[in-house]
């Protein structure tokens, strides 16, 4: 069974430009989750997608938006990139809810110039 | 608020020694889940072990021991005869209702030859 599959691997960017990250889940799993990690802050939740609907956000400003396909498929966007930006974005699926492991891609690494 | 705190940053021993991660948790919650991942090198999160807050039996897979007590708010781990290959950062993770995981700051643990 393929794993949670996220593309780019690495990205450069500048400050002012968007970015847009890809992630496919395990299949048959429902519920995409986001996070950031950089070593200042660790790992920290962006957000959580399930059947398409965002279900629960962290405490991250507007320019981080995402959005989850029909097929599970989930993608993140952060605008007007700054140099805050860089980081490591880890994306995660699980098969349902009530605690189960959330099972984790290798990460997309984005660096702002 | 739920809040996870590893106290050692970083942890060095020789290999074939015992080591033990300290994981210390905090949840207004009395449902709730605490998880291990292992992060290698190169970047993706692995899950090791998942706990229900009902289930305070302790663990053990192989050199992998895990001690649940919600009397002190603890989820160690124990790695026992250690190997180079266990040489990674080590997360705790807690989540409750909401189901994000709240991440500690990682132990980073090196297993010299």
């Amino acid at each position: 069974k393929a794993g949670v599959t996220q593309t780019p691997r690495y990205l450069i960017k500048t400050r002012g430009q968007q970015v847009t990250l890809s992630c496919s889940p395990i299949s048959g799993h429902r519920s995409v989750s986001w996070y950031q990690q950089t070593p200042g802050q660790g790992l920290q939740f962006l957000f959580e997608y399930f059947s398409e609907t965002q279900r629960n956000k962290g405490n991250f400003p507007g320019r981080f938006s995402g959005r989850q396909f029909s097929n599970s498929r989930s993608e993140m966007n952060v605008s007007t990139l700054e140099l805050g930006d860089s980081a490591l974005y880890l994306c995660a699926s699980r098969a349902g809810t009530g605690g189960s492991p959330q099972h984790f891609g290798d990460g997309t690494r984005l660096s702002i110039l | 608020a739920q809040k996870v705190t590893q106290a050692q940053t970083e942890i060095s021993v020789v290999e074939k020694e015992d080591v033990t991660l300290d994981c210390v948790y905090e949840t207004r919650d009395t449902t709730y889940y605490l998880f291990w991942y292992k992060q290698p090198p190169s970047g993706e999160l692995v899950f090791l072990i998942r706990r229900n807050s009902f289930d305070e039996q302790n663990e053990i897979s192989g050199r992998y021991s895990w001690n649940f007590q919600k009397s002190t708010s603890s989820f160690n781990f124990t790695i026992t005869a250690s190997q180079v290959v266990d040489s990674a950062v080590y997360f705790c993770a807690l989540s409750e209702a909401t189901q994000k995981l709240v991440f500690g700051q990682g132990t980073r643990l090196t297993i010299n030859p």
